[in-house]
């Protein structure tokens, strides 16, 4: 059973910077997994960030940012703002299946 | 502008069947997959599959097979999520989501179905 594994929590300061990860228990992430970043609010659905590990969406505020980093996904948000407190979940393809990680919550603190 | 319109909210009683839908506007419904998900109370984002809306194949997580099917009506540009022997462990919202080339960008508003006795 494939496993995703992000952060369960991290908490940044408004103004700072942090940056999410997004882990594969079959080895390291690449362009292949086709990562997707979602951010999810309490009562919402979720809003789609990123896809393909580092592609925007027309919506997505310019302080979200993906990459691959160290063999793993991952979102950096830079200038963090109060209204980016939310779940963020990462989301891997593997061969015809997706799998999404588990969450982080993010506390702007 | 891009939509998925879901249906509503529903209370089912152990041993029974629901329906979900999954409304498309705005775009041309057989040119996009769509992805249902599964989110239980308080807990994270499962993906429970997909289907092709140009040939209505489907495709199943593990875990939800045998009594979750998913089908379509093109006509309507509408896909639906069926779950018969309703358990009260089947409690959560159940989003609908479209992809293209492995970009899901547009997520319906989730349907909650609360099974209880």
């Amino acid at each position: 059973q494939t496993v995703v594994t992000q952060e369960p929590s991290l908490t940044v300061s408004p103004g700072g910077t942090v940056t999410l990860t997004c882990a594969s228990s079959t080895g390291a992430v690449t362009n292949g997994y086709y990562p997707n970043w979602f951010q999810q609010k309490p009562g919402q659905a979720p809003r789609p960030l990123i896809f393909g590990a580092s592609n925007k969406h027309s919506w997505t505020p310019a302080r979200f940012s993906g990459s691959l980093l160290g063999g793993k996904a991952a979102l950096t948000l830079s200038g963090v703002q109060p209204e980016d407190e939310a779940e963020y979940y990462c989301l891997l393809y593997y061969s015809g299946a997706w799998v999404f990680g588990g969450g982080t919550k993010l506390a702007v603190l | 502008q891009v939509q998925l319109v879901q249906s509503g909210s529903e209370l089912k009683k152990p041993g029974a069947s629901v329906k979900v839908s999954c409304k498309a506007s705005g775009y041309t419904f057989t040119s996009y997959a769509v992805n249902w998900v599964r989110q239980a109370p308080g807990q994270g984002l499962e993906w429970m599959g997909w289907i092709n809306t140009y040939t209505g194949n489907p495709t199943y997580a593990q875990g939800f097979t045998g009594r979750f099917v998913f089908s379509l009506d093109t006509s309507v540009s509408t896909a639906y999520l069926q779950i018969s022997s309703l358990k009260t462990e089947d409690t959560a919202v159940y989003y609908c989501a479209r992809e293209q080339s492995a970009d899901i960008d547009s997520w319906g508003q989730g349907t909650l179905v609360t099974v209880s006795s």
